[in-house]
């Protein structure tokens, strides 16, 4: 059964520590989403790659936030330095072209 | 950019009744339009989806139904049962092949 895999599922830190979430996308797929969910903003876009490459990482802060992927086999988003305001569900999702995005669980981030 | 907005925000339906839920957007270039299911504690899943050259899709008991012209599409859900409870996204596709995603429906199915 191919899933999104990502970990951890949760994490508390303390503001101003670095925080690293890790997405292992379906094998096969080519193309990475990292989303933001939260109550009030909802589900936003923060970075998309395409066969490794970054093509948008608009809706990222960029001064705090990056988005790497390793290998194909491995999608990483870090906060550093993280603050209360990162509190959030984090989702990585992976498919095989812009309109396709096949879901994790999600790694529920809280930044105290 | 593209708009999108679903209505309502919250729909509550007896169980058994049917519920549907609607999607505007504003991209006339738009072709895909999907729906999304998000059930507590996990991420959203593709549910059905509908590509402009189609007025109706139907999958058992959920359906979606597209009006180009207006710009908008909606999920009908049949016979709704207790698993059918969660948040329902829309995310049509802009001019960039991106989806852009609706504020979500929390759909509540009373016993």
């Amino acid at each position: 059964d191919a899933r999104v895999t990502q970990t951890p599922r949760h994490k508390v830190t303390e503001m101003g520590q670095e925080v690293t979430m890790r997405c292992q996308p379906i094998l096969g797929h080519n193309t990475v989403f990292w989303y933001r969910q939260t109550m009030m903003q909802g589900l936003e876009l923060l970075a998309y790659f395409r066969n490794r490459a970054p093509l948008d990482d608009s809706g990222m802060p960029k001064d705090r936030f990056s988005a790497e992927m390793p290998d194909a086999t491995l999608a990483t988003l870090k906060i550093q330095p993280s603050e209360p305001r990162d509190s959030a569900v984090y989702f990585c999702a992976s498919g095989t072209d812009p309109t396709e995005a096949f879901f994790g669980q999600g790694t529920r981030l809280t930044v105290v | 950019g593209e708009n999108v907005e679903q209505h309502p925000s919250t729909l509550s339906v007896q169980e058994g009744d049917s519920a549907v839920i609607k999607c505007t957007y504003s991209d006339s270039a738009s072709n895909y339009f999907p729906w999304y299911k998000q059930e507590l504690g996990k991420g959203p899943q593709l549910i059905i989806d509908i590509r402009s050259n189609v007025g109706e899709k139907k999958d058992q008991r959920i359906a979606v139904t597209l009006n180009k012209t207006a710009k908008h599409f909606s999920l009908h859900i049949t016979e709704t049962q207790p698993e059918d409870s969660a948040v329902y996204f829309c995310a049509p596709e802009d001019s960039n092949y991106q989806l852009i995603w609706g504020a979500g429906t929390k759909l509540i199915i009373k016993p």
